[in-house]
């Protein structure tokens, strides 16, 4: 099955800067999904990357506040933008394969 | 928009019993997909039922899929501390596997030696 790299793995960030989540992935896959999941709660997709369109993003998600690039079908990015601490969570990749969905080791933000 | 629910949220055993975890749709499902998030970890692939009244077995875990594709249970057998963890079901959110995954509530299991 795909394995994706994720990085960086935690990170504490003033409120109103920008962080930005990397994936690797070490095969070509049509889409990736990012989620959200808060603490001690289930994943959320906030959007899904396909590779030359723009990100389809889920209801409450807007691309102002997460925008995310897909250059190539290996690799996403996720930017959490203008961070308050109600986006402290952990940010998780994820990619289809035949064996199921993959998912990256997380990104566990606190906005301070 | 579609929902999964799952019950119970948590559930403490004593190493050695049963857990059975219910997972619950309000539309009918091409398919449903069962994770498993140890603590700190991320959501890892257990196993995909597809067809009605499917049910499949790994060693201590038993899955089932309902005869209208609307439920699904995962049952473990005689648990083990290393079952710890949150048990997620996950369905497709627009149909067809490679789509969007929306994920049920998840139920805690935690298990005392």
């Amino acid at each position: 099955s795909a394995v994706i790299s994720q990085k960086p793995s935690r990170d504490i960030c003033q409120r109103g800067t920008s962080l930005t989540i990397q994936c690797q992935v070490d095969s070509q896959v049509t889409m990736m999904f990012w989620y959200r999941q808060q603490p001690g709660q289930s994943l959320t997709l906030i959007a899904t990357a396909n590779q030359g369109s723009e990100a389809t993003y889920e209801s409450g998600f807007v691309i102002d506040k997460f925008p995310i690039s897909r250059p190539n079908l290996t690799f996403s990015t996720l930017t959490v933008s203008n961070m308050s601490p109600e986006d402290s969570s952990i940010y998780l990749c994820s990619t289809w394969t035949v064996y199921g969905y993959t998912f990256g080791s997380g990104t566990r933000l606190t906005v301070v | 928009g579609q929902q999964v629910m799952q019950i119970p949220q948590y559930q403490h055993v004593q190493e050695g019993e049963d857990f059975t975890t219910y997972c619950n749709s309000s539309t009918t499902l091409s398919n449903i997909q069962w994770y498993k998030q140890r603590p700190g970890g991320h959501p890892v692939f257990l196993i995909q039922l597809v067809k009605s009244g499917e049910v499949k077995k790994q060693k201590r875990l038993t899955f089932q899929f309902g005869e209208a594709k609307k439920n699904s249970s995962l049952h473990i057998t005689a648990t083990q501390t290393t079952d710890v963890g949150t048990y997620f079901c996950a369905a497709p959110g627009g149909g067809g596997a490679t789509n969007k995954l929306i994920f049920g509530t998840g139920t805690l299991l935690a298990v005392q030696p």
